[in-house]
């Protein structure tokens, strides 16, 4: 099994919808992060988690937000999609200090 | 605001060339990793510098870390075709987080 397991992979919804992408570890890291990624502008941080208790905005949170259900538990919510939020979103996990990211597979999220 | 900047942003190149491809920034790192990423899949590390004019080989990539650990640069010899992907490079700050550069795009000819 995967360290890092995202669902849905891929995910096709209308505008205005409510969608839910889930993320799940077995790494036994307090850290976990959702990433979005588009052409040309590589990985950019939507939300972060320390702790279950610590949740944080990244650069681009604005019509994103997130729920840390447990340590091995965070996902990423979009209350009403719209189109410019289309994109490839990642979840990762890293351990305290200069230690490695660990990727999930990715959800290919299309909002038409 | 820390940033990263890759360069080249898209590298195509025959099997069997070398290259190389660098991160630099304004800003010093406490440490710098190197990712590849391939279609459908999450980046995957390939190194961590942390100190200053370090210098990790991986078979025949070769990463620098800058002396002012201010920028990084990889070097492969003699590319293949599985060399192909996404190269991207990531900087710790003093906060543990990464900043990540927008990545190079590589592909290798057969």
């Amino acid at each position: 099994d995967a360290d890092v397991t995202q669902t849905p992979r891929n995910r096709i919804t209308k505008t205005g919808k409510r969608i839910m992408l889930e993320c799940s570890q077995t790494k036994g890291h307090d850290r976990m992060y959702w990433y979005r990624q588009d052409p040309g502008l590589g990985l950019r941080l939507i939300y972060y988690s320390f702790d279950v208790k610590d949740i944080n905005k990244g650069e681009i949170s604005d019509g994103y937000s997130v729920s840390r259900q447990a340590q091995a538990k965070f996902s990423l919510s979009l209350e009403s999609a719209i189109p410019n939020q289309t994109a490839l979103y990642f979840c990762a996990t890293r351990g305290r200090r200069n230690t490695e990211a660990f990727f999930g597979q990715g959800t290919r999220l299309t909002v038409v | 605001t820390q940033l990263l900047k890759q360069s080249p942003q898209f590298l195509s190149i025959q099997e069997g060339e070398n290259l190389t491809v660098y991160c630099n920034s304004s800003s010093v790192f406490s440490s710098l990793q190197w990712y590849r990423q391939e279609p459908g899949e999450g980046p995957v590390l390939l190194v961590t510098v942390v100190t200053g004019g370090e210098v990790k080989k991986l078979k025949r990539l070769t990463f620098q870390f800058g002396d002012a650990r201010k920028d990084s640069s990889l070097h492969i010899t003699a590319a293949q075709t599985g060399d192909t992907g996404l190269y991207l490079c990531a900087g710790g700050d003093s906060n543990y987080q990464l900043i990540w550069g927008a990545g190079t795009k590589l592909i290798i000819k057969p």
